[in-house]
């Protein structure tokens, strides 16, 4: 089976902080995609950043970067710089080889303390 | 990134009648679209998957018969909520995948649906 596991239902950060949200992931495919969406509280999800499974180098997208250890199967987000506009609901997710298969992690509510 | 539109944001009707919304990629062709329902404070439900030309693949538990879905064009999926109860109140959200290797998943703003 696979699946995503998020363990941190809620995080607080002071403004200005860096923060790590924590994804692992479980897959048995040779080749996968990783991604981490937020949604604020309008609803809308927002893609921030992808990881290809055999990419060489953390993915890096302005503030956010990914800590991609494969061995571990983590792909932690961070924040750098936190912002109020930051704080929202952030969702770890994870195509399949075919890329039809997609699994979302239960998400992290951040939230950035002025 | 690319734009997915959804449309209505909101939409409230009476139990009994039926509800259509829309989801249009409008900067790239898309293949596959996914409907996803949101309970709150709850993680993306996928409801089915919707290809372009054939009939839309439900997820166990969704009846079809319920949430029709059309993909009669590589831009343009919709879901109609037939006969809706207030059961059905959510938060309905679709995504287009883009086929480029990357298959990222661009999300609509979502519909929040509620019945009386």
């Amino acid at each position: 089976a696979q699946k995503i596991t998020q363990t941190q239902p809620g995080m607080f950060v002071q403004e200005k902080e860096a923060v790590t949200l924590d994804c692992t992931y479980d897959t048995s495919d040779p080749s996968y995609g990783l991604f981490w969406y937020k949604q604020p509280s309008s609803g809308e999800m927002i893609f921030l950043i992808y990881q290809g499974s055999y990419d060489q180098q953390n993915a890096t997208e302005g503030r956010y970067s990914l800590n991609f250890q494969k061995a571990r199967k983590s792909a932690n987000l961070v924040i750098s710089a936190s912002q109020l506009g930051d704080s929202a609901m952030y969702f770890c997710a994870m195509r399949d080889l075919t890329g039809n298969q997609f699994y979302f992690g239960t998400g992290t509510s951040l939230t950035v303390i002025p | 990134g690319a734009v997915v539109s959804q449309h209505p944001s909101r939409v409230i009707c009476k139990s009994g009648t039926s509800v259509k919304i829309e989801c249009r990629s409008l900067d790239f062709q898309a293949t596959t679209m996914f409907w996803y329902r949101q309970f709150p404070k709850k993680s993306l439900m996928l409801m089915a998957t919707s290809n372009e030309g054939s009939k839309a693949t439900y997820e166990q538990g969704v009846e079809k018969d319920k949430f029709l879905i059309n993909h009669a064009s590589l831009t343009l999926s919709t879901l109609t909520v037939t006969s809706a109860h207030p059961e059905d109140s959510s938060f309905y959200i679709c995504s287009a995948r883009r086929r480029d290797g990357k298959n990222i998943q661009y999300f609509g703003a979502g519909t929040r649906l509620s019945v009386l």
